[in-house]
């Protein structure tokens, strides 16, 4: 099973939103609406902060959003802040019954 | 609170095992399977795994099939994740996390467990 492709890294200025994309197949995030976007800040635990394509955990800011079209899952952070700045990875479900991740996007506030 | 707690850091040489330990509290630890996830240094999250709690009932990742045994004992809420034939690529942070929805979603992660093999 290939890891989804995410870019390597994205940047934006405080207050602007930008989005993180995930690419899959339709083995996995294009056959289901189980895609999971986590936060990761270095040293720390992995945060789930969207779960089923476009659900939030309770207590994640409604400046996170996620969304998906075929094959491609979009994480979009809106009203960007300091504190965003980390590691993103989003993951699916597969037809095999695993779990693929992607393989990271570090998200920059300039 | 609801929190997994695991076991400390360990040092093993090439072509031994290592075994680590997530313990549940704060929920009824049988009401969701528990996965793992590790991370090498400088890699992304990649996904080993997962344990149905109730039936013991296990589905690992092609890559670490035949290296790879989870287990738990309900009695005292706590998953184990034994990882055997170590080689230096195994040197990595070990995380368990807990499934909400049985597909996928890991809401509560341990604080990770490190793991370094080294000769």
């Amino acid at each position: 099973q290939s890891a989804l492709a995410q870019p390597a890294s994205v940047s934006g200025s405080p207050g602007q939103s930008l989005t993180i994309s995930c690419t899959g197949a339709s083995s996995d995030l294009g056959g289901y609406n189980y895609v999971s976007w986590y936060q990761h800040h270095p040293g720390k635990a992995p945060k789930l902060i969207i779960y089923e394509d476009s659900n939030r955990p309770s207590g994640i800011s409604n400046r996170f959003s996620g969304s998906k079209s075929d094959n491609t899952a979009s994480l979009t952070v809106s009203g960007l802040q300091a504190e965003d700045e980390a590691n993103y990875y989003c993951s699916s479900y597969t037809s095999s019954s695993n779990v693929v991740f992607g393989g990271g996007t570090k998200l920059t506030v300039l | 609170q609801v929190q997994l707690v695991q076991s400390g850091a360990e040092v093993k040489k090439p072509g031994a095992s290592v075994k680590v330990s997530c313990k549940a509290s704060g929920y009824t630890f049988t009401s969701y399977d528990i996965c793992w996830v590790r991370q090498a240094t400088g890699q992304g999250l990649e996904w080993m795994g997962w344990m149905n709690p109730i039936s013991g009932n296990t589905d690992y990742a092609q890559k670490f099939q035949g290296r790879v045994t989870m287990t738990r004992n309900t009695s005292i809420s706590t998953a184990y994740l034994k990882l055997s034939s170590l080689r230096s690529e195994d040197t990595a942070v070990y995380y368990c996390a807990r499934d909400i929805t049985g597909l996928g979603a890991f809401d509560i992660w341990g604080q990770g467990t490190v793991v370094t093999v080294s000769s």
